[in-house]
């Protein structure tokens, strides 16, 4: 079935450090995969997202890596601040034209001033 | 000018009552959906509506019923609510499939 493992569920780091958050996906027709941010209490947030044509994108200190032989991609935070802190999930498109997203599990960062 | 909002944003309701929650988008996007957030934040997809048609309805009880009037709404409707039932529930919109899903601030259902 539509499976997307996320890793890991919890990451603590030092402000100013990068954060590394790895997902795997099992729908090898999957061609979408967004990343969300959702702070406490708040809605998810689309924070960046890569297509399956392409196998790296950047926005400022955020960047997504996408290896779809292996069917894994993955999220990079640079210099992180505090207000980097929430929970971070990844998601992979579903099979048909329906838009459905199949999300991790989420990772929780924490970033320490 | 919010573009997804949903109503009500907290919902505390006894076992057993009928309840509703109300999705609306000024985004003019042709494709909503109802997720569920349970107590461990885990994001699962209950339904999907493209122009007014559903699309998919994962493994739902069907003590869940969506309804869209139009395509700019969708509302939940959950009968004989149980203690399981207790979740943040997000709508979310899309302007097609493969796209930006923008989602609505959520609504904290409590059945006691």
């Amino acid at each position: 079935g539509e499976n997307v493992e996320q890793h890991p569920s919890t990451l603590s780091v030092q402000e100013g450090d990068s954060a590394v958050i790895k997902c795997t996906y099992s729908d090898s027709a999957s061609n979408y995969f967004p990343w969300y941010k959702q702070e406490l209490g708040k809605r998810p947030q689309l924070i960046i997202d890569i297509r399956s044509n392409v196998g790296e994108k950047k926005d400022q200190r955020i960047a997504v890596t996408l290896n779809k032989t292996a069917k894994h991609f993955s999220l990079h935070i640079t210099e992180t601040q505090p207000e980097d802190s929430a929970v971070y999930f990844c998601a992979a498109s579903g099979s048909g034209n329906t838009g459905k997203l199949i999300f991790g599990q989420g990772t929780t960062l924490q970033v320490k001033p | 000018d919010t573009a997804v909002s949903q109503t009500p944003k907290y919902l505390v309701t006894q076992m057993g009552n009928d309840k509703s929650i109300k999705c609306e988008q000024n985004l003019g996007h042709d494709t909503m959906y109802w997720y569920k957030q349970d107590s461990k934040k885990f994001l699962k997809i209950m339904f999907s509506y493209n122009n007014k048609e559903l699309i998919i309805n994962e493994t739902v009880p069907n003590r869940f019923s969506p309804k869209s009037p139009d395509k700019a709404h969708l509302n939940l409707h959950i009968n004989s609510l149980e203690l399981g039932d207790s979740a943040v529930y997000f709508c979310a919109s899309s302007r097609q499939e493969r796209t930006e899903a923008f989602f609505g601030q959520g609504t904290r259902l409590t059945v006691v």
